[in-house]
């Protein structure tokens, strides 16, 4: 079965880039029924949507982040990743990446990876 | 865009059916029939539960469902359990420029 792995540095300073990297298995990232997502939570709870990119290159962003932020596949290890520049504590959150199986389950997140939590401090 | 509007908190007795609603816009909850919900619990992911306003994924229970009317979206719980007591989240294809998805604040469910 299809599952997600988040995998990144736990601690970023300020004003530097965040990066994580999801790991794919069960699925090729380059299938053309999937949308691959990051969402973040903030320590609050809420989940906010960052982005997802989709058919190996086509990318859609939260208008409040796409100043910041870009989504990425890498196809040769099955995986897709996030950067997030200019960091501040307000990006403190836990990070998931998920996925919208488009031919099964439309506009719905229906498989998540486990989350990292990512901590934005000098 | 602007997130989803649910409440804090709701609670219910074990047996006893609860709803929680997810109010929005005709930008998002109104413009589709694309509103999705989410059980989580402390220290794990969401967990799809309703997708397309009221269909089921294959393995969750029976005694959860989901409505829309108009701009706001509803999940009901049947015959509470125990186990049932969680965060939900609601959230919404949003109809903009770009295919955006936006997200509820979240509703903690009791069982008293």
């Amino acid at each position: 079965q299809v599952q997600l792995q988040e995998s990144g540095p736990g601690l970023v300073k300020p004003s530097e880039t965040l990066a994580l990297t999801c790991n794919v298995s069960g699925v090729s990232v380059t299938s053309g029924n999937y949308y691959w997502s990051w969402i973040r939570q903030s320590p609050g709870k809420t989940l906010e949507w960052i982005g997802y990119i989709y058919n190996s290159g086509s990318t859609n962003y939260n208008p409040s982040l796409k100043s910041r932020v870009s989504v990425s596949v890498d196809t040769s290890k099955n995986q897709f990743s996030l950067r997030l520049s200019s960091v501040t504590a307000a990006d403190t959150a836990v990070y998931y990446c998920a996925l919208e199986e488009f031919a099964l389950i439309p506009y719905a997140f229906d498989i998540w990876g486990q989350g990292t939590v990512v901590t934005v401090s000098s | 865009q602007s997130a989803l509007t649910q409440p804090a908190s709701v609670s219910g007795s074990p047996g006893q059916s609860i709803t929680i609603s997810c109010s929005g816009s005709s930008s998002d909850v109104g413009a589709y029939d694309y509103v999705s919900w989410y059980q989580q619990h402390p220290g794990r992911a969401p967990k799809l539960m309703i997708f397309n306003v009221r269909y089921r994924p294959s393995g969750v229970s029976h005694r959860f469902s989901g409505s829309k009317s108009g701009n706001t979206a509803a999940l009901t719980i049947s015959g509470l359990q125990a186990e049932d007591e969680a965060d939900y989240f609601c959230s919404s294809y949003v109809l903009s420029s770009g295919t955006l998805r936006v997200f509820g604040g979240g509703t903690k469910l009791t069982v008293l």
